[in-house]
């Protein structure tokens, strides 16, 4: 256990479905992010908070809208996706620092079947 | 042109032998390096990061950084079945932006 927890661990959804991903980390860290991996492609960065701002966007579609009410918890609100969007999605969250950059660590991921 | 190269693998190895991971990497101001591993359906673990030119050693692995070849590498000795796994090679190219290669998949036979 990393100390970084998502829910739900699998999801199934329709092109019309609004469905939420939550994502808490328990390591005191101060900064979040979602990824996005699929099937022979690297970890796609897709946003980061950096103390509950977000600081990057990765030309994400708007059907991805990621919120991060404190520095603990991080969603990704899902809206009329395409099953494309199919992948697993993972959350990470590192100590924030400026330099050289800190480690990330990863929770299990949401694996997200979009029919 | 990729930001972090891996060879998809798979890399075979014998157990005991010593399993030898290569990434490659394009931006110069890159300043620190990560190896993660990530079995089938789970989640990137961290193994090892590295900041300086030179090795870092920890238990089995073994990472190497050379800067002017814009090169990492991770050498794991002993190999065994449970190595058996994707080895992820990440790059921090600015401020907590984290690029990942596609991974090289690596199997340990008995």
């Amino acid at each position: 256990e990393t100390g970084v927890t998502q829910t739900p661990r699998h999801l199934v959804m329709g092109m019309t479905n609004k469905k939420s991903l939550k994502c808490e980390q328990h390591l005191g860290h101060n900064a979040m992010y979602w990824y996005k991996q699929s099937a022979k492609k690297p970890l796609e960065l897709m946003f980061v908070y950096s103390l509950e701002e977000r600081v990057e966007n990765n030309s994400v579609p708007s059907r991805f809208s990621p919120e991060c009410p404190n520095s603990s918890h991080l969603f990704l609100h899902l809206h009329t996706l395409q099953p494309e969007d199919s992948a697993l999605y993972l959350c990470a969250s590192s100590q924030d620092k400026t330099g050289a950059g800190e480690t990330q660590y990863f929770g299990p991921g949401t694996r997200l079947l979009v029919l | 042109q990729k930001e972090v190269e891996q060879n998809s693998g798979p890399l075979s190895v014998p157990e005991g032998a010593i399993a030898s991971l290569n990434c490659t990497y394009s931006d110069r101001g890159s300043q620190s390096f990560f190896w993660y591993r990530q079995y089938s359906g789970k989640s990137p673990e961290l193994i090892m990061f590295i900041y300086s030119n030179g090795d870092k050693e920890d238990g089995r692995f073994t990472a190497q950084l050379n800067k002017a070849s814009q090169y990492v590498s991770l050498l794991i000795r002993d190999s065994q079945p449970s190595d058996s796994a994707t080895y992820l090679c990440a790059v921090n190219t600015g401020f907590q932006k984290l690029v990942f290669g596609t991974g090289t998949r690596l199997l340990v036979s008995p």
